[in-house]
């Protein structure tokens, strides 16, 4: 089935850095990719949509100059945390949608990165 | 009130158990999920509904659009079963560039006992 790549799994960074996430597919062609945050012991939320080629479509109440999203190829999204933040640390998981796809074809999902600010 | 509502929040059963966790929604929906994630965080869909009933191995996933709601049984439940399950609705409007917003239910966590 189809493969979502996301790396790192874990990552720990001091307040101030910025914080690279990729969000690879696999064995498919995304033209979206979606970027989810997860707080402990709540659900997902979405953070914004990337779309290949072009300008990502953020939701409410996500600061865009924070949280960066590159949809450079039709296989790679990247999230970049920028000037982390203690209250950056969160459960961050990618899904993409196969180009190929009938709208409402299943997500699938990467793995999630796990980032802690320090 | 949230879009996606799901019961019960948390959830133990015995191993053999029959298992059901309900999701509820108040918007127009294209389809369904029903998604698993593990302790360490990884999300499998486990399902992709816009009508009826589907089944594979133990797990069973309906839906009534007329009621908005929707039901996961796991029959024969099993401690790797223990995981959260969360329901997704993805939003009848399409929006521009062609996506449809997925709102995620708060999660039911299981726990299956031996």
């Amino acid at each position: 089935g189809a493969v979502v790549s996301q790396h790192p799994s874990r990552v720990i960074c001091k307040s101030g850095t910025s914080v690279k996430i990729e969000c690879r597919s696999l064995d498919f062609q995304a033209t979206t990719m979606f970027w989810y945050r997860q707080f402990p012991k709540q659900s997902l939320m979405l953070m914004a949509t990337s779309n290949e080629g072009s300008k990502a479509t953020y939701e409410q109440g996500v600061e865009k100059d924070k949280f960066l999203i590159n949809h450079a190829s039709l296989t790679l999204s990247t999230l970049t945390v920028t000037s982390a933040h203690p209250e950056d640390s969160s459960f961050y998981i990618c899904s993409a949608r196969d180009r190929l796809a009938a709208i409402g074809s299943p997500l699938h999902f990467g793995n999630g990165t796990r980032l802690t600010v320090t | 009130k949230n879009e996606v509502e799901q019961s019960p929040q948390n959830l133990t059963a015995q191993e053999g158990e029959f298992i059901t966790i309900n999701c509820s929604y108040s918007v127009g929906i294209s389809a369904l999920h029903w998604l698993q994630q593990h302790p360490g965080g990884g999300i499998v869909s486990l399902f992709m509904l816009s009508s009826g009933k589907k089944k594979h191995g133990r797990l069973i996933a309906t839906i009534n659009i007329q009621e908005k709601h929707s039901s996961l049984h796991i029959t024969a439940s099993h401690p790797r079963d223990s995981a959260v399950y969360i329901c997704a609705v993805r939003c009848s409007l399409t929006l521009a560039g062609g996506y449809q917003k997925v709102t995620f239910g708060t999660g039911t966590k299981l726990q299956v006992i031996p």
